[in-house]
Formats: C-alpha cells, structure tokens, sequence
C-alpha cells in the first residue's frame, strides 16, 4: 500500500497571501497524484489531476507540481472560499488518500 | 444531468450488514473506474473500494474481507455490501467515479 503523507496538518494563512501545501508518496506514483478540496458539509471537489492540470472551473490562482514523490499545490492569493481542507490522492496503484491540510484563516 | 446518488445508510449494531447503492445517471458505470470513499466524523477521506471497467476490484486493508464492491450494469448502479460492521466503521460514505464526480453521501452509523 502507498502511504501518502501531507504537511503541514494546519496551515494558518491571511487572505492574500500565498499558501504551499506538500504531499509526499512513500513510493514513486509517477504524476498520478490529486488534489482535493472540501468544505464542511460537502463532498470533496477535484481541483488538481495529472499531479498539475487544473480540473475544469478551477481558478488559476490554484496550481500544482511535482512527480514520483514529491507534490506541492500552491494557492497564489488566497480568497475567502479558499478556506478548507485539502485532501491529495494518489491513483497509481488503486487509491489512497493522505491525511488532509486544513487552511485557516490567519 | 450527470450525477452520483447514494442511498441505504442507516443506524445499526455491530456484527450487522448493510448494503449502500450509488445510482448512477448521465454516464455508464460500468465503463468507469467507480470507487466508495468514507469520512468518518470529524476525520479525513479515507478510500475504501474500487472497480475498474474491467471488474477487477480491490479494497483498504481496515475493510478488506468484509465488504464487497459490485455493479448491476443493468440498473447502472454500483453497491458496496457491508458485513461484520464496526464501531469504526461509522461513516459518511461516498462514491465516486473516477476523481472528478462524487455523489452527496450517506451516513452509516453502527453502535449498540
């Protein structure tokens, strides 16, 4: 099983300002990496595949980067909405999920 | 419209069986990697199942031997047979096809 790995657990950021979240794979996933984003109540949104494309409607300011083991998503100017947990998931051998960082106002 | 709608979560006691159903409409299940994802409360995602269009499966270890993915591709639905249930098993359960459509969940509760 790849265990996925995401830090760190809490982020505290002011709006504006720009926030780096990173996801280590215990094993090389290749660019089969996702991101999520969820807010309380919801189901998760898919911002991120691919390990760097932006899913359709997702702001620019979102982006992401990386391979083998190694991901960062980058928000540029967080906005207000910007302030959930983000979830990234590897698919390259069947699924997993790493623990979630969850943003927060500053 | 293309969505995800899943039903039959439930209070139960442990040791019990349930089975979760995820209609499926605007796309064909079957020819889609269709997984369960749980959140239990207060938690983060943790995935549970997956099928791919091949119907080869495979399961989290916390779960693997108890519960069951499956498809009725006549019904366009895919279920998730749940057996020996837990106390950890309580959850919020969701499905999803491949990464970028989720249903809205339903909530499995299992205490006695």
């Amino acid at each position: 099983e790849i265990v996925m790995t995401q830090s760190p657990a809490t982020l505290s950021v002011s709006p504006g300002e720009r926030a780096t979240l990173s996801c280590r794979a215990s094993q090389s996933v290749s660019s089969n990496l996702a991101w999520f984003q969820q807010k309380p109540g919801q189901a998760p949104r898919l911002l991120i595949f691919g390990a760097s494309t932006r899913a359709t409607g997702i702001p620019a300011r979102f982006s992401g980067s990386g391979s083998g083991t190694e991901f960062t998503l980058t928000i540029s100017s967080l906005q207000s909405e910007d302030f959930a947990v983000y979830y990234c998931q590897q698919y390259s051998n069947w699924r997993t999920f790493g623990q979630g960082t969850k943003v927060e106002i500053e | 419209e293309v969505q995800l709608v899943e039903t039959g979560g439930d209070l139960l006691q442990p040791g019990g069986s349930l089975r979760l159903a995820c209609a499926a409409s605007g796309f064909t299940v079957s020819s889609n990697y269709m997984s369960w994802v749980r959140q239990a409360p207060g938690k983060g995602l943790e995935w549970v199942s997956v099928t791919n269009p091949d119907g080869n499966t495979n399961y989290a270890d916390s779960v693997k031997g108890r519960f069951t993915i499956s498809r009725d591709n006549s019904k366009n639905t895919l279920y998730l047979q749940m057996n020996s249930l837990r106390g950890e098993d309580t959850a919020v359960y969701y499905c999803a096809r491949d990464l970028n459509l989720w249903g809205q969940g339903t909530l499995v509760t299992v205490s006695s």
